[in-house]
């Protein structure tokens, strides 16, 4: 099973920050490497698919960019609807697999 | 708008049986292949299962292949997780999905869930 790392576990960031979360596969993905946002006692909401492309309805200050084995989630100006814990996730193979998770929070 | 909606969820003794259902509105349902995905409080996400759109096909992980079934009836637009054998690492929510791609995409591109449902907690205990 392909193995997915995220860090950092935790970030504490002030509103309009920039916010970048990683998260690096154990093989190569290729782009198929969603992001999800997850409010407690939500369902998670993709945020990004197949790596760059922004789901309909997410605000542009969300953007996903790599390929491969090294993926990166960046927040250009955080604003407090953005406090939730957030996943990577593959679908190059089954299992599909989803990083630990990084919540987020405001300071 | 697209909604699924999971049901289902019990406190459920260690061995017993649950069946959990899925049901989805706003898209044509038998195009869809649908997914199923657990997660533990306050764990990260586990993908349990997917089945394709008209039940010809099913996949598993591994933790429960052999005590877990995913189907569908498509005339009802509902999918199913029959659980057996259930053990205390089994508490969770269970999420259902829709997949991203319907049955006529020429993408080629791997199934993955991309709409979920709010979840049904499934408790094991004694």
């Amino acid at each position: 099973d392909i193995q997915m790392t995220q860090s950092p576990s935790s970030l504490s960031a002030s509103v309009g920050d920039r916010v970048t979360i990683t998260c690096q596969a154990s093989q190569d993905v290729n782009i198929f490497l969603n992001w999800y946002q997850q409010k407690p006692g939500k369902g998670p909401k993709v945020v990004i698919y197949d790596t760059s492309n922004l789901e309909t309805g997410v605000p542009p200050r969300f953007s996903g960019s790599g390929s491969g084995t090294d993926f990166t989630l960046t927040i250009t100006s955080l604003q407090p609807e953005d406090i939730a814990t957030y996943y990577c996730q593959q679908y190059v193979n089954l299992p599909i697999t989803f990083g630990q998770g990084t919540r987020l929070e405001i300071k | 708008e697209v909604l699924v909606e999971e049901s289902g969820g019990d406190v459920v003794r260690p061995g017993g049986s649950l069946r959990l259902s899925c049901t989805g509105t706003g898209f044509t349902f038998d195009d869809y292949a649908m997914h199923w995905v657990r997660q533990a409080p306050g764990k990260s996400l586990e993908w349990l299962s997917f089945i394709n759109w008209d039940g010809s096909s099913t996949f598993y992980v591994d933790s429960v292949k052999g005590r877990f079934t995913v189907s569908r009836d498509n005339r009802k637009s509902f999918v199913y997780l029959q659980m057996n054998d259930l053990r205390r690492e089994d508490t969770a929510f269970y999420f259902c999905a829709k997949d991203s791609m319907s049955k006529g995409d020429s993408s080629g591109y791997p199934p993955t869930p991309i709409e979920w449902g709010q979840g049904t907690l499934v408790i094991v205990s004694s």
